[in-house]
């Protein structure tokens, strides 16, 4: 099966603009998880989608974060505007619903200058 | 609270020496524990999980609930077994709450 799909792998922008990612899941899996994943830490979930729902956004910071998955498979994450602590490399993954595992996107490496 | 620590960011191992990656979980119920692991260049992929209770490449590792620990183990370090290593922790509510990681170094 075709693994967790993410673009761009990497993006250089200054503070105050505005940056996108996108990520396509495993074909059915109706799980979908958004992490952020700063230099020496472990993966951090930022919003976590059930089909089209959002099941936990609370480590999302709304201020400046956005995200959607539009028809319950594609999904997109915004930052606007970023700041230079998000820098870190953005994970997207996904699951069966209730599986416990999950299949983990290459990442973008985000550089905030 | 939830929480996973792993104790050691970076553990040196010389090759076919016992290797032994701590993890310690803060959790109030019965949780499901797993340890990940990222190869170089490759993505984070699942190594195994406690309800399973196989080996993989070799790894082992047992859910110790008095202890609150699930540490991984192999009996014999290979070279290809250096690689970031991340204990993991799920409440059961499919969301998966990670330990900052340990580097295996393995030395030849």
């Amino acid at each position: 099966e075709a693994g967790v799909a993410q673009s761009p792998r990497y993006k250089i922008i200054e503070k105050r603009q505005s940056v996108a990612f996108w990520c396509n899941p495993i074909s059915g899996h109706a799980t979908l998880y958004w992490y952020q994943q700063i230099l020496g830490q472990g993966p951090k979930l930022l919003i976590q989608f059930q089909n089209n729902g959002v099941v936990d956004d609370s480590q999302l910071p709304k201020d400046r974060f956005s995200a959607e998955r539009l028809k319950g498979v594609d999904s997109t994450l915004k930052i606007q505007p970023a700041k230079l602590e998000d820098s870190a490399v953005y994970l997207c993954a996904s699951s069966h619903q209730g599986a416990g595992e999950q299949y983990f996107g290459p990442g973008t490496r985000l550089t905030v200058t | 609270a939830q929480r996973v620590t792993q104790p050691e960011k970076l553990l040196s191992v010389f090759k076919g020496a016992p290797v032994e990656l701590k993890c310690n979980y803060s959790y109030s119920g019965s949780p499901e524990l797993f340890w990940y692991v990222q190869y170089s260049r490759q993505r984070l992929q699942l190594l195994l999980r406690h309800i399973s209770r196989e080996s993989i490449k070799g790894f082992t590792a047992d859910l110790n609930k008095g202890e609150t620990s699930f540490h991984l183990k192999k009996p014999f370090a290979q070279e290809e077994d250096s690689a970031m290593y991340y204990c993991a922790l799920s409440g059961g509510d499919d969301k998966i709450i990670f330990g900052k990681g340990t580097r295996l170094h393995i030395l030849p």
